[in-house]
């Protein structure tokens, strides 16, 4: 069974730019969660979808928002990228929310 | 005051020796996760538990709900355990995380 898929794996942008990050869950699982890691912020959640709604959302700018196709793929997008935007950005999936969760390698993200 | 607190920070260890690694959070949770992230980043999800105790080959995590407090056990330590280890409660709206045990453990 693949594991969850996280592309791209790195990704230069700069400041004033846009960004999307794609997930592909496990297959079967309907729930993907969204996290970002910086080392001074630790982890922290940033939104989950559950059947392509938003389900919960962390405690982040609107710069950041997501989607979750039919498919339960999901996608999230950071607008007008800022140096403290660089980051691994994780994505979870899950059979249900509230279940085991399981991670995909993480993308990241360096804004210069 | 963090919501979740894990210690140690950071750990060193002879190989063999026996690690635990404590985790106390504030928030009421519907479950709790232990996750290892090795350097690179990739997290892989260890234990997911609600009540009493779990075992996984050398690997056992506890939880007291009551007294809002987990362990995580490793036996017989072994180099390939050095990893950051993640306590995770799930209040029911989102994971929130420790801030993670640097585990290195020596041959």
């Amino acid at each position: 069974k693949a594991g969850v898929t996280q592309t791209p794996r790195y990704l230069i942008k700069t400041r004033g730019q846009q960004v999307t990050l794609s997930c592909s869950p496990i297959s079967g699982h309907r729930s993907v969660s969204w996290y970002q890691q910086t080392p001074g912020q630790g982890l922290q959640f940033l939104f989950e979808y559950f059947s392509e709604t938003q389900r919960n959302k962390g405690n982040f700018p609107g710069r950041f928002s997501g989607r979750q196709f039919s498919n339960s793929r999901s996608e999230m997008n950071v607008s007008t990228l800022e140096l403290g935007d660089s980051a691994l950005y994780l994505c979870a999936s899950s059979l249900l929310m509230n279940t085991e969760a399981f991670f995909g390698q993480g993308t990241r993200l360096t804004v210069v | 005051k963090n919501e979740v607190e894990q210690s140690p920070q950071n750990l060193t260890a002879q190989e063999g020796e026996f690690i635990t690694i404590n985790c106390s959070y504030s928030v009421g949770i519907s479950a709790l996760h232990w996750l290892q992230q090795h350097p690179g980043g990739g997290i892989v999800s260890l234990f997911m538990l609600s009540s009493g105790k779990k075992k996984h080959g050398r690997l056992i995590a506890t939880i007291n709900i009551q007294e809002k407090h987990s362990s995580l056990h490793i036996t017989a330590s072994h180099p390939r355990d050095s990893a950051v280890y993640i306590c995770a409660p799930d209040n029911t709206d989102k994971l929130i995380f420790g801030t993670g045990t640097r585990l290195q453990v020596f041959p």
